[in-house]
């Protein structure tokens, strides 16, 4: 079963734009991670953001952890044709193990 | 981070035959877990590999279909049993636990299995 919801499903931005991921998820967490995938490739570990901590960055990647509303966000800055993915969350609702998502489409035009 | 690899990358398999799916880590690692993506989907939990007993399954999933090993802290391997179509996915392997980045969890390139 999935533990999270993403939303928007797919997303379609020019080169340049910011694009906006957001996750929510059921139950309380202690980490929450974010990954891309590249057409159907392997994933690719962006993040993690832990329960007690509200905010993260990474180069042109920022999330944000609300645990209030069991939510979180992906922004990525100055998006580039080469950020066209599928974007997860993943949480670990029930201890040392995560569970998906279910993901967003990017892509960026050039 | 670790170098996580997995054998083989992809294969094409016909319906009732078994295939085995191994899975390499250059390190120790405290958890290892195996994952399903069917196409144009999100990934599934299959299992928590054990180092040394019986692998934790996911609802859903059996060890008679998904027959998993663990024999040390760096390597297990994923069976596929009595294939279907329906079987056809990418399967993953990922590890948690690794010096310095214990929460972060890692995966492997994944395996492409198509089942005829």
């Amino acid at each position: 079963s999935q533990q999270g919801e993403e939303d928007p499903q797919a997303l379609s931005i020019q080169e340049g734009e910011n694009a906006t991921m957001n996750c929510s998820y059921k139950t309380s967490i202690n980490n929450l991670q974010w990954y891309r995938q590249n057409s159907g490739r392997g994933l690719v570990h962006l993040i993690l953001i832990r329960s007690n901590e509200r905010e993260k960055h990474s180069g042109r990647l920022r999330v944000t952890l609300d645990t209030s509303k069991k939510s979180s966000s992906l922004l990525i800055t100055a998006s580039r044709a080469a950020d066209t993915a599928s974007y997860f969350c993943a949480t670990d609702a029930w201890g040392y193990k995560y569970i998906f998502g279910t993901g967003t489409r990017l892509k960026v035009l050039a | 981070s670790a170098v996580i690899s997995q054998k083989p990358s992809r294969d094409i398999c016909q319906r009732g035959t078994s295939l085995t799916i191994q899975c390499q880590v250059d390190s120790q690692v405290t958890m290892m877990f195996w994952y399903r993506q069917q196409p144009g989907q999100s990934l599934t939990l299959i299992a928590t590999a054990n180092q040394g007993s019986e692998a934790t399954y996911e609802s859903g999933f059996v060890i008679d279909k998904f027959p998993i090993s663990r024999p040390n802290l760096t390597f297990s391997t994923l069976t596929v049993s009595n294939m279907s179509p329906e079987d056809s996915s990418i399967y993953l392997c990922s590890v948690t636990g690794l010096a310095g980045f214990t929460d972060t969890q890692y995966f492997g390139p994944g395996t492409r299995l198509t089942v005829l």
